[in-house]
């Protein structure tokens, strides 16, 4: 069985400091995770995507999260945030065969002046 | 079309009342997906289509909820006999081929459409 869990429900930083959201996975086998954000009132987007490849990943606008199994985590980071980056993000994970995406339950960022 | 388009983007009914979502996913997806948002609970999937046919059903919450998807493209959800419960952001998402064959992970999702059961 899949399943993430997303460590904080809230997140609050200033401009220009660093971001670190807390994902958490479990997966029978290798699994393929991702991040994706929700701005206010619009729809998902992919942020980034880990898929067996390198295990640090870049995504857009500056995001990267590191893979690491012993731990079975996937946190994101951003070295410094923008007011633009205020929004919900999701962890999901994904096994090969599974015909659906199990997403975790979002930390809102909250970013101030 | 460019994205997934969904209607209507708010529905405020009554109890008791039917309602039906549309979803118009992206031109040449095969794959296309329905979930639900609800307040702090992330996001839950409701049923997965590949062409016209429902391989995964599983997240559907009751019988009060179905689904169709016509021509390979346009998706219905209709919840019958609406209960308060069923409030919340309906979501569609689609995919070039389903997650089970390749998996990239990367779903377009639509706007959602508010459903408000009063």
């Amino acid at each position: 069985a899949q399943s993430v869990t997303q460590l904080d429900s809230h997140v609050s930083v200033s401009e220009g400091t660093p971001v670190l959201l807390r994902c958490n996975y479990s997966s029978s086998y290798s699994p393929s995770l991702f991040w994706y954000v929700q701005h206010p009132n619009k729809g998902l987007q992919l942020l980034l995507k880990y898929t067996s490849a390198a295990t640090l990943v870049k995504g857009i606008n500056g995001f990267e999260a590191e893979f690491k199994k012993s731990e079975t985590s996937f946190h994101l980071t951003k070295p410094s945030a923008h007011m633009s980056d205020a929004a919900e993000y999701f962890c999901v994970v994904s096994e090969r065969g599974y015909s659906t995406l199990t997403f975790g339950k979002g930390t809102m960022l909250l970013v101030s002046p | 079309g460019a994205g997934v388009s969904q209607s209507p983007s708010n529905k405020v009914t009554e109890k008791g009342k039917d309602v039906e979502l549309r979803c118009d996913p992206i031109s040449g997806h095969t794959a296309l997906y329905w979930y639900r948002q609800s307040l702090g609970q992330g996001l839950e999937f409701l049923i997965y289509f590949q062409g016209n046919s429902a391989p995964d059903k599983s997240g559907l919450p009751s019988d009060r909820f179905s689904a169709e998807r016509t021509g390979g493209s346009v998706s219905t959800l209709t919840i019958q006999r609406t209960q308060q419960e069923d409030s919340a952001v309906y979501l569609c998402a689609s995919s070039f081929r389903g997650l089970a064959v390749a998996n990239t992970g990367e779903l377009f999702f639509g706007e959602g459409s508010r459903l408000t059961v009063l």
